[in-house]
């Protein structure tokens, strides 16, 4: 399984654009690309998934250069709420393993 | 709403006994579900990956007679604790594919273990 690396932490006010970068350099052919978010004593809940380009849902934007060998998670406006651990994960998701491995994750704090 | 389901959230129990968590999948199928522990400010640890209708298949360093680990049913995975001690103290969190898409990992949220 690919190996991620992500910055231990970040921080942020409300209001404003946040852009979590991760590396895989060795991401394979039918790798996707997912990020997580994780709350205190809460389990991980997904954010977005993409394999090139550029991926937006309601909450967040997922852009991947055309090497795939990093991705950015961007989350816009961000408030107090979204003071989490964000965690990229790289597999392939036909296998039966899919992203299994956890990376140390990005701890965001987002102050007001 | 919640796809997969986790229970209990919390438990506290002496040192020695066997604790029991349950993780099912509530809207699909699940021919595999996945065991990982967390320790305090530290990230997801994979232990086991749980097969219906066969053993389990375990991590590195994780012991399968400490982590016994049955997937009875498509949609119901246990993890039993045996014999805890307080090292086992730990955050326990299941999650599941849905046996018939490419769709990401759906995780429970999480069960405190906390063993006195």
């Amino acid at each position: 399984l690919a190996k991620t690396t992500q910055p231990i932490s970040m921080d942020s006010y409300e209001g404003q654009e946040v852009n979590i970068t991760c590396s895989h350099n060795n991401i394979a052919t039918n790798d996707y690309i997912t990020w997580y978010q994780q709350f205190p004593s809460q389990g991980p809940r997904f954010i977005i998934q993409g394999y090139k380009t550029k991926v937006t849902n309601e909450v967040a934007s997922l852009f991947i250069p055309a090497d795939r060998k990093s991705s950015t998670l961007s989350l816009p406006r961000v408030s107090l709420s979204d003071t989490a651990v964000y965690y990229c994960l790289v597999g392939d998701p036909d296998t039966g393993r899919r992203a299994l491995t956890f990376g140390s994750g990005t701890r965001l704090q987002v102050q007001p | 709403g919640a796809v997969v389901s986790q229970h209990p959230s919390w438990v506290i129990c002496k040192s020695g006994t066997s604790v029991k968590i349950e993780c099912r999948s509530l809207d699909f199928q699940a021919t595999t579900m996945f065991w990982y522990r967390q320790f305090p400010k530290q990230s997801l640890m994979l232990m086991a990956t749980s097969n219906e209708g066969s053993k389990a298949t375990y991590e590195q360093g994780v012991e399968k007679d400490k982590f016994l680990i049955n997937h009875a049913s498509l949609t119901l995975s246990t993890l039993t604790v045996t014999s805890a001690h307080p090292e086992d103290s730990s955050f326990y969190i299941c999650s599941a594919n849905r046996a018939d898409s490419n769709q990401p990992q759906h995780f429970g949220d999480g069960t405190r273990l906390s063993i006195l």
